[in-house]
């Protein structure tokens, strides 16, 4: 069974200052983990997602994470926070890839400080 | 955008009703999966439909139920709705073996009264 946790439910920065956003999963299987963006009254959009390979994946918008497979962490960064990345963000494991059956975390509400 | 369109965008029924939804996939995916998003959670997997099939399922009770149809567009109906399937239920379209990620639509909210 695979399991998603995303620490801490609400987080603030300040325009201009790093976002870091944390993701932490189980998987008995090698995962493929993605990183999902939802604006107000709006579906899903996906930010960056990790397959195989290179384990830094650069997304959308700046965004960027790291697979940490010995910390089973997929946290997702931005260097400098824009008022626009103001959303909730949910990161999600599949044990597949192209046939997702994706499970997802309770998400991270990020707002951004003027 | 995606091209995943959802329709109704949003609706009102009753306890005990019944209620269908509808989702029309992107152009080349051949595969329909639909979630429930409540109020401040993340989406839940209901099921997944592939060539007209349910194609895994996820903790949800039987009167949750779908169709794909020969255009792999899809619905998610709901009988004897309860209260608490009052959410966003999201449709998401892939293709399957196709190695690339799923598109999800706008999305349905559905409120129970």
């Amino acid at each position: 069974a695979q399991s998603v946790t995303q620490l801490g439910s609400h987080v603030s920065v300040s325009e201009g200052a790093l976002v870091l956003l944390r993701c932490n999963y189980s998987s008995s299987v090698p995962p493929y983990l993605f990183w999902y963006v939802q604006y107000p009254n709006q579906g899903l959009q996906l930010l960056l997602k990790y397959t195989t390979g290179a384990t830094l994946v650069k997304g959308i918008n700046g965004f960027e994470a790291e697979f940490k497979k010995s910390e089973t962490s997929f946290h997702l960064t931005k260097p400098s926070a824009h008022m626009s990345d103001a959303a909730e963000y949910f990161c999600a494991v599949s044990e597949n890839f192209g046939n997702e059956k994706l499970t997802f975390g309770t998400g991270t509400r990020l707002t951004i400080i003027p | 955008e995606t091209g995943v369109t959802q329709s109704p965008t949003h609706l009102i029924k009753t306890r005990g009703q019944q209620v269908t939804l509808r989702c029309s996939s992107q152009s080349g995916h051949n595969t329909v999966s639909w979630y429930q998003q409540a109020l401040g959670q993340g989406p839940q997997f209901i099921f997944q439909y592939y060539r007209e099939e349910e194609n895994g399922r996820g903790n949800f009770p039987p009167r949750f139920s779908g169709l794909q149809f020969p255009n792999y567009s899809s619905e998610l109906n709901v009988n004897a709705l309860e209260l608490d399937d009052s959410a966003l239920y999201l449709c998401a379209s892939s293709l399957r073996g196709g190695y690339t990620e799923a598109f999800f639509g706008q999305g349905t909210r559905l409120t129970v009264v």
